[in-house]
């Protein structure tokens, strides 16, 4: 499976700052995804980074809020945009390799907005 | 609107106990289903179900799917404290967005 790398672990912001967190793969995979863990919550499913072009939001989630970028195969950013404390969540970055194939997630970042 | 629910929510046994875990789910253009294992942020892959009625087996570990009634278990025979964590079960979709839709989690712990 492939090895993916998510930076920063954890980070404690300002309330009104940005945060880019940094997923890399060690190959090439097809599919990319963002998703954020609300304390207590499941998995919900913030954008599919697509390479070259705009990620897909989901439902609820905007694109100057969480801008994302994916300029290769292999790396994508998540920016979580004028922070605020209801932003507190794990950032999850989530990988597969061809379509359709298991899922596999990097370790995450815990950000905690003060 | 899609939907995975997992039941129980939290389960506390004893090491050696056997637990079953339960996931229905109702998601258009089923794909699959997939079992994950999460015990501090980053959520460990274990199976990954396509076929009903065809067992996957890791260890002390497996999982069975059944699309005509839509749900999934997971089994952990002879538990170890090791096994304490939250397990996640996700249906993704075939065709289209490629996203899991996750349920709440079961959070089981262990006890020597």
């Amino acid at each position: 499976s492939a090895v993916i790398s998510q930076k920063p672990s954890r980070d404690i912001c300002q309330r009104g700052t940005s945060l880019t967190i940094q997923c890399q793969v060690d190959s090439q995979v097809t599919m990319m995804f963002w998703y954020r863990q609300q304390p207590g919550q499941s998995l919900t499913l913030i954008a599919t980074a697509n390479q070259g072009s705009e990620a897909t939001y989901e439902s609820g989630f905007v694109i100057d809020k969480f801008p994302i970028s994916r300029p290769n195969l292999t790396f994508s950013t998540l920016t979580v945009s004028n922070m605020s404390p209801e932003d507190s969540s794990i950032y999850l970055c989530s990988v597969e390799e061809f379509r359709g194939t298991e899922a596999f997630f990097g370790q995450g970042t815990r950000l905690t907005v003060v | 609107e899609d939907k995975v629910v997992q039941s129980p929510l939290s389960l506390v046994v004893h090491e050696g106990d056997t637990v079953t875990l339960n996931c229905s789910y109702e998601v258009t253009n089923f794909r699959s289903l997939l079992w994950y294992k999460q015990e501090k942020k980053a959520p460990t892959f274990l199976f990954m179900l396509t076929s009903s009625g065809i067992e996957k087996k890791s260890g002390r570990l497996s999982s069975i799917l059944d699309k005509k009634e839509l749900f999934s278990i997971l089994n952990i025979t002879a538990t170890q404290t090791g096994d304490s964590a939250v397990y996640l079960c996700a249906a993704s979709h075939q065709g289209g967005s490629e996203k899991l839709v996750f349920g709440k989690g079961t959070k089981l712990t262990v006890n020597p």
